[in-house]
């Protein structure tokens, strides 16, 4: 159980486009989604926080307008990097947590990842 | 400054050899994750420990959280070259739904 899909798994564009990156849980509802960036070598670095049907809350530094996240279901979030730039080919995963338990927290689970290149 | 400090941040090991990676907050953390990555995928989730003295351990991994709540250790018995890729450690800090602070990664090699 748990599966997050993340689609698509590799993408290259043009300078200027904008790209929907999407995350889906497969087999829960996900109350929670979390959007992260990952440079080469380096650790995840969270982006933003979403929750089903609120406005995403962004980390300092992350650009709202530049990264458009909708959560409008409880499987589904989407990411949009809206007019790419060389600057913004990384690595982005997109994870999914369910409902707290009462056993506790739910652990997030993480989608394949998406590899953006942007010429 | 980091919150989460991983060490060591590579280990290169032979087959069947026993190896510990450690996980330090600098404050008390609510839950501590474990996950492990494979270059330029996602990451996998291993275990959660929550309570303070928690073990937990599946197959040849055993995690163990500490009784303050700021250290984490990962042991693996006897490795072997599929448990190589990056271990991550994630802590939450404040419960529920929570956003985690990962650390920087231990990059382990088994080799045969």
């Amino acid at each position: 159980g748990a599966v997050v899909s993340q689609h698509p798994s590799w993408v290259i564009c043009k300078s200027g486009t904008s790209v929907k990156i999407e995350c889906r849980s497969l087999d829960f509802q996900a109350t929670t989604m979390f959007w992260y960036r990952q440079f080469p070598k380096q650790s995840l670095m969270l982006m933003a926080t979403s929750n089903e049907g609120s406005k995403a809350t962004y980390e300092q530094g992350v650009e709202k307008d530049k990264f458009l996240i909708n959560h409008a279901s409880l499987t589904l979030s989407t990411l949009t990097v809206t007019s790419a730039h060389p600057e913004d080919s990384s690595f982005y995963i997109c994870s999914a947590s369910g409902r707290e338990s009462d056993f506790g927290n739910q652990p997030q689970h993480f989608g394949d990842g998406t590899r953006l290149s942007i010429l | 400054s980091q919150e989460l400090e991983q060490s060591p941040q590579s280990l290169i090991v032979q087959e069947g050899k026993n190896l510990t990676i450690n996980c330090t907050s600098s404050k008390t953390l609510y839950g501590l994750y474990w996950y492990k990555q494979k270059y330029g995928e996602g990451l996998i989730f291993l275990m959660m420990l929550q309570k303070g003295g928690e073990e937990k351990s599946h197959e040849k991994i055993t995690a163990k959280l500490d009784e303050k709540k700021q250290q984490s250790s990962l042991h693996i018995t006897a490795s072997q070259p599929s448990h190589a890729g990056i271990y991550l450690c994630g802590a939450g800090y404040q419960g529920g739904s929570e956003k985690l602070v990962f650390g920087k990664g231990t990059k382990l090699t088994v080799n045969p």
